[in-house]
């Protein structure tokens, strides 16, 4: 089970809007609309901003945002702000009927 | 608000198993579709899947870990397990318990991590 592939790093001022991509393959991104995505601040447990490609759980920031085409995942985070800085995990459900998570981007605000 | 607290030895001997507890608070391990799920983070990696289960005892498993995997469940308890055979240095990671909303779906609930070092 190989990771999804996502940028080591993103960096932007606040204010601007990042993406985060997730790439996959056809036996998991490509084949279901299961993809969430998970912000994790050091030392904390992962927080679900994303499921579903894009839906926001409640309490999650208008700011996130998430798309899907193909095999690639995406993740928006608009109007950046300081507290936006921490690990982005993607995650796709396979079919071994099991979950792949992403390698992860760190994402800095400058 | 469903709560999940993991419980187990933060040391483990080279080729002996780990063992790892998650009680379950604030909702029945039963009811509903959730799958609870055992995923791992090495010192300063990223997230890996172990395995899930469904109150039933339906369990699925990382391939690449699944020779050296039990998971397991005790409804009367609300509690679910984790067994991991002939552990190395490299199974040395942050462990977490969690509840997915359904098999295949998102890790909406997590508990605290704990910390599992293989070492003699």
């Amino acid at each position: 089970q190989s990771a999804l592939t996502q940028p080591a790093s993103v960096s932007g001022s606040p204010g601007q809007s990042i993406t985060i991509s997730c790439t996959g393959t056809s036996s998991d991104i490509g084949n279901y609309d299961s993809v969430s995505w998970y912000q994790q601040h050091p030392g904390k447990a992962p927080k679900l901003i994303i499921y579903d490609v894009s839906n926001r759980p409640s309490g999650v920031s208008h700011r996130f945002s998430g798309s899907k085409s193909g095999n690639t995942a995406s993740l928006t985070i608009s109007g950046l702000q300081a507290e936006d800085e921490a690990d982005y995990y993607c995650s796709s459900y396979t079919t071994d009927s099991t979950l792949v998570f992403g390698s992860g981007t760190k994402v800095s605000v400058l | 608000q469903v709560q999940l607290q993991e419980s187990g030895p933060g040391l483990v001997k080279p080729s002996e198993t780990l063992s790892l507890t998650c009680t379950v608070s604030g909702g029945s391990i039963s009811r509903g579709a959730s799958y609870w799920s055992w995923i791992r983070q090495h010192p300063g990696k990223g997230l890996e899947f172990i395995g899930y289960i469904f109150y039933t005892g339906s369990t699925y498993y990382n391939p690449s870990l699944k020779s050296r995997l039990t998971i397991s469940v005790d409804t009367s308890k609300n509690q679910f397990s984790l067994n991991m055979r002939s552990v190395t240095a490299a199974d040395t990671a942050l462990y977490y318990c969690a509840r997915a909303m359904g098999i295949g779906t998102s890790v909406d609930y997590w508990g605290q991590g704990t910390l599992v070092t293989v070492s003699s």
